[in-house]
C-alpha cells in the first residue's frame, strides 16, 4: 500500500519562528490534506489541496501541492504557543480508483513552541 | 453543522468483552469513515460507508470487527472478544463528495479504547 514519509518527526522552536514540514510519497495522490491534532482529540482539518502546484493559505499557514503529485509541504509563520500539537499530512488517490476517498496518513510532526 | 460526534469518548474493558462505539456524522454527509490510531502513528483506514452501503474494508478489520450504518446516518463499530492489541483511538470521519466535489473528511473527537 501507499506510504507517506513525514518529516521532521518533531520540532522544538521559539515563539515567533517560522516552521516548515513536509510529506513525500512513492505514489501519486489526487488530494493532499493537512490536519492538526491535540492530545485526546481527533484531527482538525487545516488546509486541503486539490491541484498539482496549488499553493493555499489559511491565516499563518501555507501549504503547497507538489508538481509531481508525490509531495506536499506546510509552513507556519510567526509561531505562537497554541500552534503546539501534532501535524499530519494525508493523501487521497484518484477518484477512479476503488480506494477513492480513503486517506493515507503520515506519522505526524510533533511541534513544540517555547514561549 | 454541529460536527462529527462520537460516543463514548473513553472505554475501558477487560479482554474478551465486546464493545460498541457510535458515530454521528455531520448532517447530510453521505460518506462515513472509520479509522484506528495508535500512539505515535497517523490514523489508519478501517472501513467506509456511502449512505448505508459498506463499500470497502481494510485488512486491518478482522472478523471480530463489524461496522453498520443501517439508515445511512449514524454508524456503529463493534469489536467482539476484545484483545489488548485492540487498544487504540477509534476515529470517525464524514464527508460529502456529492455536495462539495471533493472527499474532504472531517473527524470526530474519537473513542479511546483501553483493553486490560
Amino acid at each position: 500500500g501507499q506510504q507517506l514519509n513525514q518529516s521532521p518527526q518533531s520540532m522544538f522552536i521559539q515563539e515567533g519562528e517560522d516552521v516548515s514540514m513536509n510529506c513525500t510519497s512513492s505514489s501519486i495522490f489526487n488530494t493532499w490534506l493537512w490536519y492538526k491534532q491535540d492530545p485526546g482529540e481527533g484531527p482538525v482539518l487545516l488546509i486541503a489541496l486539490y491541484k498539482a502546484g496549488e499553493l493555499t493559505s489559511n491565516g499563518r499557514l501555507t501549504a503547497q501541492f507538489g508538481i509531481t503529485r508525490k509531495d506536499s509541504f506546510l509552513n507556519i509563520s510567526a509561531s505562537i504557543p497554541s500552534d503546539v500539537g501534532i501535524y499530519f499530512c494525508a493523501g487521497q488517490l484518484l477518484p477512479s480508483n476503488t480506494n477513492a476517498g480513503k486517506s493515507t496518513f503520515g506519522d505526524g510532526t510533533t511541534l513544540t513552541v517555547k514561549p | 453543522d454541529t460536527g462529527v460526534s462520537q460516543n463514548p469518548r473513553h472505554k475501558i474493558t477487560k479482554r474478551g468483552q465486546n464493545v460498541t462505539f457510535r458515530c454521528d456524522p455531520i448532517s447530510e454527509h453521505n460518506r462515513l469513515y472509520w479509522y484506528r490510531q495508535t500512539l505515535g502513528q497517523g490514523p489508519e483506514f478501517l472501513t467506509y460507508f456511502q449512505n448505508e452501503a459498506q463499500l470497502e474494508k481494510s485488512r486491518l478489520l478482522s472478523d471480530r470487527f463489524s461496522a453498520e450504518r443501517p439508515k445511512g446516518s449514524f454508524s456503529t463499530l463493534e469489536i467482539q472478544r476484545t484483545e489488548q492489541g485492540d487498544s487504540a483511538m477509534y476515529l470517525c470521519a464524514s464527508s460529502s463528495p456529492a455536495r462539495t466535489s471533493t472527499d474532504t473528511q472531517y473527524f470526530g473527537p474519537g473513542t479511546r479504547l483501553t483493553v486490560l
